[in-house]
């Protein structure tokens, strides 16, 4: 079961630079959201989707883009990289975020931006 | 703003001891508060409570939540070596669901 896919795991970047994070997931989840993870922050919500073609701001989405053209992909784009998105960056799904709270998350991909 | 906070940020406690770490949240359009647990990589769901006063239980954790005065509590009793990890609280409110800072639970064996 490939569940929820994040890639790439490792990423270094140039400050300017532009990169896409790609997340997939194949458990027919309406629900995706992108968090990011820094030193002692828990988790910080980046942009959150409730279904194909519907997206919407979390906490911190500055910097950041997102789209949803299918149920099964929920990219997340830097347009132009900066040292303060240097991160570990987590995707996550669900099938109904709201009745069962249950988030299915990928395994991180870890940003570096110099 | 909608907030999360828990407390403490890190605990060490010895094998066997009974720990209960604390979140509040400020959050309008309540929905659900939910627990995580996150060892090396990727969080793993623990609970979601939505009614003030049913405990939730699973084995030696358990959890409850307090709507009037707007905080859940997560306790682990008989606490082992395995349970060392950080443990996240969330609110969700309208399908965002926003964390705090996690508790870094440390247990010494």
């Amino acid at each position: 079961n490939a569940g929820v896919t994040q890639t790439p795991k490792f990423q270094v970047l140039k400050t300017g630079q532009s990169m896409t994070l790609q997340c997939a997931q194949d458990m027919n989840h309406e629900y995706m959201s992108w968090y990011r993870q820094d030193p002692g922050m828990g988790l910080r919500l980046i942009h959150y989707s409730v279904g194909a073609g519907i997206t919407d701001q979390g906490e911190v989405p500055n910097g950041y883009n997102v789209s949803r053209s299918t149920t099964e992909d929920f990219p997340l784009r830097l347009l132009s990289a900066a040292p303060s998105q240097t991160s570990v960056y987590f995707c996550a799904s669900s099938y109904l975020a709201g009745v069962t709270g249950e988030l299915f998350f990928g395994e991180g991909s870890r940003l570096t931006v110099l | 703003e909608d907030k999360v906070v828990q407390s403490p940020l890190s605990l060490v406690v010895h094998e066997g001891d009974t720990v209960t770490l604390n979140c509040s949240y400020e959050v309008t359009n309540f929905r659900s508060l939910l627990w995580y647990k996150q060892e090396k990589k990727a969080p793993t769901f623990l609970f979601m409570l939505t009614s003030s006063g049913i405990e939730k239980k699973s084995g030696r954790l358990s959890s409850i939540l307090d709507k009037k005065e707007l905080f859940s509590i997560l306790n682990i009793t008989a606490t082992q070596t395995g349970d060392s990890a950080v443990y996240l609280c969330a609110s969700n409110r309208d399908d965002k669901i926003i964390f705090g800072k996690g508790t870094r639970l440390h247990i010494l064996p």
